[in-house]
Protein backbone atom coordinates (compact mmCIF):
# COMPACT_ATOMS: atom_id res chain seq x y z
CA UNK A 1 0.00 0.00 0.00
CA UNK A 2 0.63 3.39 -1.02
CA UNK A 3 2.07 5.18 1.66
CA UNK A 4 3.38 9.24 2.88
CA UNK A 5 6.68 9.33 0.86
CA UNK A 6 8.56 12.72 2.39
CA UNK A 7 12.36 13.99 0.68
CA UNK A 8 14.48 14.27 0.79
CA UNK A 9 15.37 12.21 3.72
CA UNK A 10 18.60 14.24 4.70
CA UNK A 11 19.46 17.16 4.31
CA UNK A 12 22.05 19.48 5.71
CA UNK A 13 22.45 23.42 5.99
CA UNK A 14 24.10 25.97 7.07
CA UNK A 15 23.13 28.77 9.39
CA UNK A 16 20.98 31.67 7.30
CA UNK A 17 20.16 29.11 4.44
CA UNK A 18 16.80 27.84 3.31
CA UNK A 19 15.83 24.44 3.22
CA UNK A 20 12.32 22.94 1.69
CA UNK A 21 10.76 20.04 2.36
CA UNK A 22 8.49 18.02 0.19
CA UNK A 23 6.06 15.44 1.14
CA UNK A 24 3.57 13.51 -0.92
CA UNK A 25 0.55 11.98 1.27
CA UNK A 26 -1.56 8.89 0.94
CA UNK A 27 -3.58 8.75 -2.32
CA UNK A 28 -7.21 10.14 -1.44
CA UNK A 29 -6.01 12.13 1.65
CA UNK A 30 -6.90 15.66 1.90
CA UNK A 31 -5.37 16.70 5.27
CA UNK A 32 -1.68 16.51 5.87
CA UNK A 33 0.12 18.06 8.74
CA UNK A 34 3.82 19.11 9.45
CA UNK A 35 5.58 18.25 12.82
CA UNK A 36 8.63 18.48 14.10
CA UNK A 37 10.90 16.34 16.50
CA UNK A 38 13.85 17.47 18.48
CA UNK A 39 16.37 15.54 19.74
CA UNK A 40 14.60 12.88 22.75
CA UNK A 41 11.62 15.06 22.55
CA UNK A 42 8.00 14.54 21.44
CA UNK A 43 6.80 15.77 17.95
CA UNK A 44 5.54 19.10 18.02
CA UNK A 45 2.92 20.21 15.53
CA UNK A 46 3.73 23.11 13.80
CA UNK A 47 0.94 23.32 10.78
CA UNK A 48 -1.81 21.63 8.66
CA UNK A 49 -3.70 21.69 5.55
CA UNK A 50 -7.13 20.61 4.45
CA UNK A 51 -8.46 20.64 0.99
CA UNK A 52 -5.39 22.85 -0.38
CA UNK A 53 -6.28 25.52 2.48
CA UNK A 54 -4.40 26.30 6.05
CA UNK A 55 -6.85 24.94 8.18
CA UNK A 56 -4.87 25.35 11.62
CA UNK A 57 -1.22 26.53 12.94
CA UNK A 58 0.79 25.52 16.01
CA UNK A 59 4.15 26.73 16.90
CA UNK A 60 5.52 27.11 13.66
CA UNK A 61 8.18 30.13 13.59
CA UNK A 62 7.45 33.00 11.14
CA UNK A 63 10.52 31.92 9.65
CA UNK A 64 8.61 29.19 8.03
CA UNK A 65 5.64 28.89 5.83
CA UNK A 66 3.59 25.78 3.91
CA UNK A 67 1.44 25.49 1.19
CA UNK A 68 -0.77 22.33 -0.07
CA UNK A 69 -0.83 22.18 -3.85
CA UNK A 70 -3.42 21.45 -6.04
CA UNK A 71 -2.41 17.67 -6.05
CA UNK A 72 -2.32 17.61 -2.15
CA UNK A 73 1.04 17.73 -1.93
CA UNK A 74 2.74 20.24 0.60
CA UNK A 75 6.28 22.11 0.98
CA UNK A 76 7.43 23.45 4.27
CA UNK A 77 9.72 25.93 3.22
CA UNK A 78 12.26 27.36 6.16
CA UNK A 79 14.17 30.27 5.57
CA UNK A 80 17.42 32.23 8.01
CA UNK A 81 18.12 28.90 9.08
CA UNK A 82 19.08 28.32 12.84
CA UNK A 83 21.18 25.95 14.66
CA UNK A 84 18.18 25.01 17.11
CA UNK A 85 16.17 24.43 13.62
CA UNK A 86 17.80 20.80 13.46
CA UNK A 87 15.63 18.25 13.98
CA UNK A 88 13.56 15.58 12.23
CA UNK A 89 10.18 17.24 10.65
CA UNK A 90 7.73 14.62 9.78
CA UNK A 91 4.77 15.01 7.13
CA UNK A 92 1.43 12.75 8.42
CA UNK A 93 -1.77 12.75 6.42
CA UNK A 94 -5.19 11.75 7.14
CA UNK A 95 -8.13 11.26 5.37
CA UNK A 96 -9.78 14.29 7.41
CA UNK A 97 -13.08 12.48 8.26
CA UNK A 98 -15.49 13.54 10.91
CA UNK A 99 -13.51 12.44 13.75
CA UNK A 100 -12.56 9.46 15.85
CA UNK A 101 -10.55 6.95 14.33
CA UNK A 102 -10.72 8.09 10.94
CA UNK A 103 -8.37 10.85 11.66
CA UNK A 104 -5.43 8.56 12.77
CA UNK A 105 -2.54 10.31 11.10
CA UNK A 106 -0.08 8.10 8.98
CA UNK A 107 3.15 9.50 8.98
CA UNK A 108 6.39 9.52 6.58
CA UNK A 109 9.96 8.39 7.16
CA UNK A 110 10.42 12.25 8.10
CA UNK A 111 13.23 14.46 7.08
CA UNK A 112 16.36 14.96 9.55
CA UNK A 113 17.03 18.57 9.06
CA UNK A 114 20.41 19.09 10.36
CA UNK A 115 22.04 22.87 10.47
CA UNK A 116 25.77 23.26 11.01
CA UNK B 1 3.61 17.25 26.23
CA UNK B 2 1.02 19.41 26.55
CA UNK B 3 -1.17 18.72 29.31
CA UNK B 4 -0.17 14.86 28.98
CA UNK B 5 1.50 13.02 31.28
CA UNK B 6 3.36 9.37 31.29
CA UNK B 7 6.59 7.30 32.46
CA UNK B 8 9.88 8.95 30.77
CA UNK B 9 11.17 5.18 30.53
CA UNK B 10 9.93 1.45 31.98
CA UNK B 11 12.49 -1.65 30.98
CA UNK B 12 10.87 -5.24 31.36
CA UNK B 13 11.89 -8.97 29.99
CA UNK B 14 11.11 -10.97 27.08
CA UNK B 15 7.92 -12.60 27.73
CA UNK B 16 6.76 -10.04 30.53
CA UNK B 17 3.61 -8.25 30.20
CA UNK B 18 3.71 -4.43 30.53
CA UNK B 19 1.28 -1.62 31.31
CA UNK B 20 2.01 2.26 30.18
CA UNK B 21 -0.29 4.44 32.09
CA UNK B 22 -1.29 8.24 30.27
CA UNK B 23 -3.29 10.69 31.78
CA UNK B 24 -4.35 13.97 29.87
CA UNK B 25 -6.37 17.38 30.14
CA UNK B 26 -10.02 15.97 29.30
CA UNK B 27 -11.34 19.83 28.01
CA UNK B 28 -11.85 19.27 24.74
CA UNK B 29 -10.61 15.87 24.40
CA UNK B 30 -11.97 13.58 20.99
CA UNK B 31 -10.23 10.01 21.58
CA UNK B 32 -7.28 8.97 22.16
CA UNK B 33 -4.16 7.50 20.03
CA UNK B 34 -1.52 5.37 21.01
CA UNK B 35 1.35 5.52 18.41
CA UNK B 36 5.08 3.22 19.00
CA UNK B 37 8.05 5.06 17.44
CA UNK B 38 11.10 3.25 16.99
CA UNK B 39 14.23 5.53 17.37
CA UNK B 40 14.88 7.83 13.96
CA UNK B 41 11.68 6.80 12.74
CA UNK B 42 8.15 7.56 12.21
CA UNK B 43 5.58 7.22 14.55
CA UNK B 44 2.93 4.26 13.82
CA UNK B 45 -0.66 3.70 14.50
CA UNK B 46 -0.95 1.49 17.19
CA UNK B 47 -4.62 2.01 18.70
CA UNK B 48 -7.57 4.28 18.89
CA UNK B 49 -10.30 4.86 22.25
CA UNK B 50 -12.86 7.04 22.28
CA UNK B 51 -15.54 5.20 24.34
CA UNK B 52 -14.65 3.62 28.06
CA UNK B 53 -13.36 0.46 28.26
CA UNK B 54 -10.71 -2.26 26.99
CA UNK B 55 -10.45 -2.52 23.40
CA UNK B 56 -7.56 -5.31 22.49
CA UNK B 57 -5.80 -5.67 19.18
CA UNK B 58 -3.29 -9.02 19.58
CA UNK B 59 -0.83 -8.73 22.04
CA UNK B 60 -1.70 -4.98 22.53
CA UNK B 61 -4.81 -3.50 24.40
CA UNK B 62 -5.61 0.23 25.22
CA UNK B 63 -8.16 1.33 27.75
CA UNK B 64 -9.27 4.18 28.61
CA UNK B 65 -11.75 6.19 31.24
CA UNK B 66 -12.64 9.46 30.01
CA UNK B 67 -14.31 10.73 33.62
CA UNK B 68 -10.74 10.19 35.09
CA UNK B 69 -8.71 11.49 31.56
CA UNK B 70 -7.07 8.30 31.83
CA UNK B 71 -5.32 5.64 29.62
CA UNK B 72 -3.04 2.54 29.24
CA UNK B 73 -1.96 0.69 27.06
CA UNK B 74 -1.06 -3.13 27.85
CA UNK B 75 1.96 -4.62 26.09
CA UNK B 76 1.86 -8.74 26.61
CA UNK B 77 4.36 -11.76 25.68
CA UNK B 78 6.96 -9.17 25.08
CA UNK B 79 9.22 -9.31 22.63
CA UNK B 80 12.85 -7.15 21.90
CA UNK B 81 11.35 -5.68 18.74
CA UNK B 82 8.82 -3.84 21.19
CA UNK B 83 11.67 -1.76 22.47
CA UNK B 84 10.53 1.83 21.35
CA UNK B 85 8.88 4.80 22.49
CA UNK B 86 5.31 4.50 22.75
CA UNK B 87 3.71 8.20 22.18
CA UNK B 88 -0.50 8.83 24.36
CA UNK B 89 -1.99 11.11 21.99
CA UNK B 90 -5.12 12.94 22.62
CA UNK B 91 -7.50 14.37 19.97
CA UNK B 92 -8.51 17.90 20.24
CA UNK B 93 -11.70 18.73 18.44
CA UNK B 94 -10.91 21.99 17.18
CA UNK B 95 -13.06 21.74 13.97
CA UNK B 96 -10.37 19.99 12.46
CA UNK B 97 -8.51 17.37 13.92
CA UNK B 98 -5.01 18.32 15.73
CA UNK B 99 -3.27 15.74 17.35
CA UNK B 100 -1.51 16.61 21.10
CA UNK B 101 1.46 14.43 21.79
CA UNK B 102 2.99 13.07 25.23
CA UNK B 103 6.47 13.04 25.91
CA UNK B 104 6.29 9.52 25.12
CA UNK B 105 7.20 6.59 26.84
CA UNK B 106 10.49 4.52 26.41
CA UNK B 107 10.43 0.69 26.78
CA UNK B 108 13.51 -1.51 27.18
CA UNK B 109 12.86 -5.14 26.53
CA UNK B 110 15.64 -7.10 27.90
CA UNK B 111 16.04 -10.74 27.09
Amino acid sequence: AAGVIQSPRHLIKEKRETATLKCYPIPRHDTVYWYQQGPGQDPQFLISFYEKMQSDKGSIPDRFSAQQFSDYHSELNMSSLELGDSALYFCASSSGGTGGEEEKLFFGSGTQLSVL
Amino acid sequence: GQNIDQPTEMTATEGAIVQINCTYQTSGFNGLFWYQQHAGEAPTFLSYNVLDGLEEKGRFSSFLSRSKGYSYLLLKELQMKDSASYLCVRGVDTGFQKLVFGTGTRLLVSP
